[in-house]
């Protein structure tokens, strides 16, 4: 049974500041790695993919990926009221065929 | 440049009744993946498709519930004789290819059973 954890938060960060969510993976094959932000009562929406170790920057997003480690991360810097959502980490089942498993999430809110 | 077209919104049902549950991928994307999210629990995978096949299946209950996505027109999540327990917000994604492209979520469905 592949896995995906998270912290479940809920995770408090002041506005302007540095939020990080972190994610294991039991799975050694996988290969991308996809964070996605959910609104309450909304659909998830992909906000960063990354496929290889390292860090990949997107504007105020950051994604960190260890694969030695199976484990992912999501730095949002400056962070902002409107970046107050569930964050899920999602990972494909093998190529050929990309289900997602995605871990239970991480409630983030951000205060002013 | 639609994205994931999902419809209706909102339906209602009452036990017993069949719930039909549309999605039409983005343009260019072959592949139609379907997800549940039961209330304040996770997202969980029910079937996968392309064009005329199912590929997956294996996070759907065998009974009552079916999937298709035939050559033309959408792809149809059919959940026959509904129970309480089949509340929830049903979320179709959809992929141009597989190797590990991401998934684009439709608004989804939200079913409530009466």
């Amino acid at each position: 049974q592949k896995e995906v954890e998270q912290n479940s938060g809920p995770l408090s960060v002041p506005e302007g500041a540095i939020a990080s969510l972190n994610c294991t993976y039991s799975d050694r094959v996988s290969q991308s790695f996809f964070w996605y932000r959910q609104y309450s009562g909304k659909s998830p929406e992909l906000i960063m993919s990354i496929y290889s170790n390292g860090d990949k920057e997107d504007g105020r997003f950051t994604a960190q990926l260890n694969k030695a480690s199976q484990y992912v991360s999501l730095l949002i810097r400056d962070s902002q009221p409107s970046d107050s959502a569930t964050y899920l980490c999602a990972v494909p089942a093998m190529f050929g065929n990309e289900k997602l498993t995605f871990g239970t999430g991480t409630r983030l809110t951000i205060i002013p | 440049n639609a994205g994931v077209m999902q419809n209706p919104r909102h339906l209602v049902r009452r036990r017993g009744q069949e719930a039909r549950l549309r999605c039409s991928p983005m343009k260019g994307h072959s592949h139609v993946y379907w997800y549940r999210q039961l209330p304040e629990e996770g997202l969980k995978f029910m079937v996968y498709l392309q064009k005329e096949n199912i590929i997956d299946e294996s996070g759907m209950p065998k009974e009552r519930f079916s999937a298709e996505f035939p050559k033309e027109g959408p792809s149809i999540l059919r959940i026959q004789q509904v129970v309480r327990g089949d509340s929830a917000a049903y979320f179709c994604a959809s992929s141009p290819r597989g190797g590990g492209q991401p998934q684009h979520f439709g608004d989804g469905t939200r079913l409530s059973i009466l």
